[in-house]
């Protein structure tokens, strides 16, 4: 069983409609739960981060991490064209000698049509 | 300025060769971080320098040989590389190499190996 889980897709949704991405992990130790986005032959970009529980909004961006449940949750409102990307979830321990080391998810392939 | 910036771009070597991938960014990080990344896949994390010293050789072959000569300079020594090394290799940095920080991503060297 991998680390983290994450359907890799591919996700085709129209124009304007609300996406949800998941992620489920199975090391409770994971406090640091981030979404990157990554257009193709691009390197990744921090969307969102959120330490332990809770929900954090951005714009047309939430994040939601749900530690009981060991479950994480993106989601896009009004989706755009541009949304269209991989998206991935990492996630890092606290202290120790894990340093900065991101656990990442397989990422899901989204494309917004128009 | 969030900006990692990597050279070159792309790169095409035999075997037998011996090249340099270089990474650089002027944000006053002091960890700096090496992925490979292949087609549809997630990152892999290969090698972290905080302040200047290796901290996490994720048992990379040795064809593969970091070097950080600053602290705003990473450079990938690769020698007698195999075909299955093709891959986009990202840089990333980060304050200091905390679990908590975020890591900023370079767009990446696409790697042939013939």
């Amino acid at each position: 069983q991998k680390e983290v889980e994450q359907d890799p897709g591919p996700l085709s949704v129209p124009e304007g409609a609300i996406v949800s991405l998941n992620c489920t992990y199975s090391n409770s130790a994971f406090q640091y739960f981030m979404w990157y986005r990554q257009y193709s032959r691009k390197g990744p970009e921090l969307l969102m981060y959120t330490y332990s529980s809770g929900n954090k909004e951005d714009g047309r961006f939430t994040a939601q991490v749900d530690k009981s449940s060991k479950y994480i949750s993106l989601f896009i409102r009004d989706s755009q064209p541009s949304d269209s990307a991989t998206y991935l979830c990492a996630m890092s321990l606290a202290g120790g000698t894990s340093y900065g080391k991101l656990t990442f998810g397989q990422g899901t392939i989204l494309t917004v049509h128009p | 300025d969030t900006e990692v910036t990597q050279t070159p771009k792309h790169l095409v070597m035999g075997m037998t060769n011996k090249k340099s991938l270089k990474c650089e960014q002027h944000m006053g990080h002091r960890a700096m971080y090496w992925y490979k990344q292949k087609a549809k896949k997630p990152p892999e994390l290969m090698f972290v320098y905080s302040y200047e010293k290796l901290s996490i050789n994720e048992s990379v072959p040795s064809r593969f040989s970091p070097e950080c000569p600053n602290s705003s300079l990473l450079n990938l020594h690769l020698h007698a590389l195999q075909p299955e090394d093709s891959a986009l290799y990202l840089c990333a940095s980060s304050q200091s190499g905390l679990a908590r920080e975020t890591q900023y991503f370079g767009p990446g060297t696409r790697l042939l190996v013939l």
